[in-house]
């Protein structure tokens, strides 16, 4: 089983559509997850921490089900902007007053193309 | 916010040439420093974790001897790749970690050995 698995993709949305990208990892005793973004040919850039209560902001809500290990990232009115490949990554090591595990493990990352 | 830069932006060098790529966080210290290396449609790869003022710690399958990382200061780290083969080209990415969790990617260094 890969660290960390994305859906494959790659998903092309109408412009205002609702788009839901999955993430599963196997590492049970990873700490802490995000999601990224990152453009083509650029580096990523974080888009949002994910918490175990869930969590929201403006058009993006991340969801967390560590019994599932199990990570999900939704796209409200989906903008032309969207349009990147969105990465889910979790911190496997302990984060502990050192950090010294601390270790961002990246899925493959999933494609999206919001079309106009 | 934090930002992260990385020297050259990209690079061509022929097969057998040493090449060195430079990372600064330009408004934190940065107690730690990774790198990444990213291949076409692939996820980025940590390479290595670079601790200021101690060696670096190499993930499994990343020769130490060939990719060399000088973690000098608190905003300056290197990879150097030596003699660089054209399987070495690909996109490099550094990061600096500022705090506990808190990691910033630089713009990435792309490299085509010919």
């Amino acid at each position: 089983r890969k660290e960390v698995e994305q859906d494959p993709g790659p998903f092309n949305v109408p412009e205002g559509a609702t788009v839901a990208f999955n993430c599963t990892y196997s590492n049970s005793a990873s700490q802490s997850f995000f999601w990224y973004r990152q453009d083509c040919r650029k580096e990523p850039k974080l888009l949002m921490s994910v918490y175990s209560s869930g969590n929201e902001d403006g058009r993006f809500t991340a969801q967390l089900n560590r019994a599932s290990q199990y990570i999900s990232l939704l796209i409200r009115d989906s903008k032309l902007s969207d349009s990147a490949t969105y990465l889910c990554v979790v911190n496997m090591g302990a984060v502990d007053s050192g950090g010294s595990n601390y270790k961002l493990t990246f899925g493959k990352g999933t494609l999206l193309t919001v079309n106009p | 916010g934090a930002v992260v830069s990385q020297h050259p932006s990209w690079v061509i060098c022929k097969s057998g040439t040493s090449v060195k790529i430079e990372c600064r966080s330009l408004d934190f210290q940065a107690t730690t420093m990774f790198w990444y290396r990213q291949f076409p449609k692939q996820s980025l790869m940590l390479m290595a974790t670079s601790n200021e003022g101690s060696k670096a710690t190499y993930e499994q399958g990343v020769e130490k001897d060939k990719f060399l990382i000088n973690h000098a200061s608190l905003t300056l780290s290197t990879l150097t790749v030596t003699s660089a083969h054209p399987e070495d080209s690909s996109f490099y990415i550094c990061s600096a970690r500022e705090g506990v969790e808190t990691q910033y990617f630089g713009p990435g260094t792309r490299l085509l050995v010919l």
